[in-house]
């Protein structure tokens, strides 16, 4: 089954811990993309990749790091530089950018 | 400033009865609209999606208006069932002349639908 596949579905984060969420895609999008969703929000774009080895910051980038090694891959990692990281993340693919976006399942991440 | 706007938080339509759900927009160079659907603790699933060319789109119980003139789109369901309960993102993409910024999403509007 072809799809988006995010990991861990909750995660817990220390004060000053790194974090890493886990997204996979084998549907062969060339583009991958990560939004945060918070309550009463619309979708906001953390980060995309067009293309492997390449990324770009979208609206708030503050506060997060990817990496496009593979072209299955694109992890999310939360530094200690987010102050208000609580949210639900979702990564997304599509076949080229701009196009319809394929959502993955989401990852809920709280500050303990 | 938001580019596209849901101003209805949410909205409640009775069983079999219509839903619309309507979208605005304030960016000229947008020319893809699409509408997702999202139940809690889920990714958003695609609903339907129109481009520019066209004022109208259908899927079954789903249709999509575009006024380009007004910036104005809408999501027609008839009739309308318990399972259409969920968000519903609009969502445009374009080319906003500063260079690529992926879709850009409202805020959502809350449909549900009671028995």
């Amino acid at each position: 089954d072809g799809g988006i596949t995010q990991s861990p579905k909750y995660l817990f984060r220390k004060e000053g811990q790194n974090v890493t969420l886990s997204c996979e895609q084998n549907l062969n999008h060339d583009a991958m993309y990560w939004y945060r969703q918070d309550p009463g929000q619309g979708l906001r774009l953390i980060y995309y990749s067009q293309i492997v080895n390449d990324f770009q910051k979208g609206d708030i980038a503050e506060g997060y790091s990817v990496s496009r090694e593979k072209k299955e891959s694109f992890p999310l990692t939360v530094t200690s530089a987010q102050k208000n990281p609580t949210a639900f993340y979702l990564c997304a693919s599509s076949v080229s950018f701009n196009e319809k976006l394929f959502f993955g399942s989401g990852t809920q991440l709280s500050v303990l | 400033d938001q580019q596209v706007k849901q101003n209805s938080p949410s909205l409640s339509v009775q069983e079999g009865r219509i839903s619309i759900l309507n979208c605005d927009y304030t960016n000229s160079m947008f020319d893809y609209f699409l509408w997702y659907k999202k139940y809690p603790a889920e990714g958003p699933t695609f609903l339907i999606s129109i481009s520019s060319i066209k004022d109208k789109n259908e899927d079954g119980r789903f249709t999509v208006f575009l006024n380009k003139s007004a910036k104005h789109l809408s999501l027609h369901i008839v009739p309308s069932q318990p399972g259409d309960s969920a968000v519903y993102f609009c969502a445009a993409s374009g080319n906003s002349g500063g260079g690529a910024d992926g879709l850009t999403f409202g805020k959502g509007t809350h449909l549900i639908i009671q028995p």
